[in-house]
């Protein structure tokens, strides 16, 4: 059975600074690979997912996560990060064999401070 | 709506008593999912329907929760005989059409807490 592994609950990080949330996942076929934003009070918005090609995905807000099949993870970076980014992030996976439904990491809490 | 609508927003209700929660999908999209998220945790599946086919249910923690869906648009959760450990927020999504891949978006959720 698939599942998702987030190795970090919380991740605080200085403004300005780098970051990488990390994600693993366990498959035995061809998965496709989310991963969900919750600011607070606010719902889940999608960040950028992996379906096929370049491993390397870009997404919203200066993310990017790279496919990494053969250590099977899918970690979250920014460059420099903001205040605004303080929020719970989710990976997700979803296999190809079971339509549309994803299942969900723990999340990981990314505290910026000024 | 442009968006995924739930309600109620908030409810708080008596252990043992029945509660229904309502979820408005994007029109036109033809899956829909349910997931709850309790405190401090992820999201864990509940059930999906998509278009005609039959469910999903795997994720129903027991037989007090049920769901259905009318078509392709509303659809209702119930959880009959609610005990504490149901208090959670419970999330509809949608997506366009059931396949691997697709983007699901989520509504805001229904906070639901048993006193």
């Amino acid at each position: 059975a698939q599942s998702v592994t987030q190795l970090d609950s919380q991740v605080p990080v200085f403004e300005e600074a780098p970051v990488e949330l990390r994600c693993n996942y366990s498959s035995s076929v061809s998965v496709y690979l989310f991963w969900y934003v919750q600011y607070p009070n606010q719902g889940l918005q999608l960040l950028l997912k992996y379906l096929s090609g370049s491993t390397l995905v870009k997404g919203i807000n200066g993310f990017e996560a790279e496919f990494n099949k053969s250590q099977t993870s899918f970690h979250l970076r920014k460059p420099s990060v903001h205040i605004s980014d303080t929020a719970e992030y989710f990976c997700a996976v979803s296999e190809g064999n079971q339509g549309g439904k994803l299942i969900f990491g723990q999340g990981t809490e990314l505290s910026v401070k000024p | 709506g442009a968006g995924v609508s739930q309600s109620p927003s908030n409810k708080v209700t008596e252990k043992g008593k029945d509660v229904e929660l309502r979820c408005d999908p994007i029109s036109g999209h033809t899956a829909l999912y349910w997931y709850r998220q309790r405190l401090g945790q992820g999201l864990e599946f509940l059930i999906y329907f998509q278009g005609n086919s039959a469910p999903d249910k795997s994720g129903l923690p027991s037989d007090r929760f049920s769901a259905e869906r009318t078509g392709e648009s509303v659809s209702t959760l119930t959880i009959q005989r609610t005990q504490q450990e149901d208090s959670a927020v419970y999330l509809c999504a949608s997506s366009l059409f059931d396949g691997p891949g697709n983007t699901i978006y989520f509504g805001e959720g229904s906070w639901l807490t048993v006193v």
